[in-house]
């Protein structure tokens, strides 16, 4: 059972689309964390979102926290070539003192 | 700036065989967490330290050990290799211990198990 279900699991859109990706779970998280990942490569980290309700923006990026913290979600504004990979959201849940990732959300922007 | 070490990058074993994989965190931060990622998965969690002492233990198999040394590097050790434990192993580190506090990753080691 994955804790952090993303979706959807695979986008593929044209350059210039914007796209939303989600990340919910049933429970409630310290803090939210978004990566982007290229093959082989490690998870590189965009954002921390740790105040329910909370947004922030990173250039076309714009990532909110639910306000309940069980949630949150990544919304890209005119996407680029540059964007694709795969994006994670992880989290540390306080109940179970972990920390998990979510099930991914493959990006392929097409030129 | 500075980030999260792995070495070696790419790593070639035969089954039975042992493997040592080396991180070297951010400077400054204390906490080291290992994960393991198999083609097509999300990153599991094995094992975490702070400040040289193991902190808490996901699913890493009883053939693995870790430590984490004085000057904060890890080390993972990997004994009696198996074909599954081909994957993409991650360190990541961060500045204390607590779930708000946000792991860097390294670029990872690429194991083959042949």
């Amino acid at each position: 059972t994955q804790l952090l279900e993303q979706s959807p699991q695979f986008l593929s859109i044209q350059e210039g689309e914007n796209l939303t990706v989600y990340c919910n779970s049933s429970s409630v998280f310290s803090s939210l964390q978004w990566y982007r990942q290229e093959p082989g490569e490690g998870p590189v980290l965009l954002v921390t979102v740790v105040t329910g309700g909370e947004v922030k923006k990173l250039k076309r990026l714009t990532f909110q926290f639910g306000d309940a913290r069980k949630d949150s979600s990544l919304h890209i504004t005119a996407a680029q070539p540059g964007d694709t990979g795969l994006y994670l959201c992880a989290g540390g849940l306080p109940d179970f003192n972990k920390f998990y990732f979510g099930s991914g959300t493959k990006l392929n922007v097409k030129p | 700036a500075a980030g999260v070490i792995q070495s070696p990058r790419h790593l070639i074993k035969e089954k039975r065989e042992t493997a040592t994989l080396k991180c070297y965190p951010i400077p400054r931060h204390d906490t080291v967490y290992w994960y393991q990622q198999g083609p097509g998965q999300d990153p599991q969690f094995l094992i975490s330290f702070y400040e040289k002492m193991q902190s808490d233990k996901g699913s890493i198999p009883d053939r693995f050990s870790a430590q984490q040394f004085s000057d904060y590097h890890s080390e993972l050790n990997m004994s009696s290799l198996e074909l599954g434990d081909s994957a993409l192993y991650f360190c990541a580190s961060s500045l204390g211990q607590g779930l708000q506090e946000t792991q860097y990753f390294g670029p990872g080691t690429r194991l083959l198990v042949l």
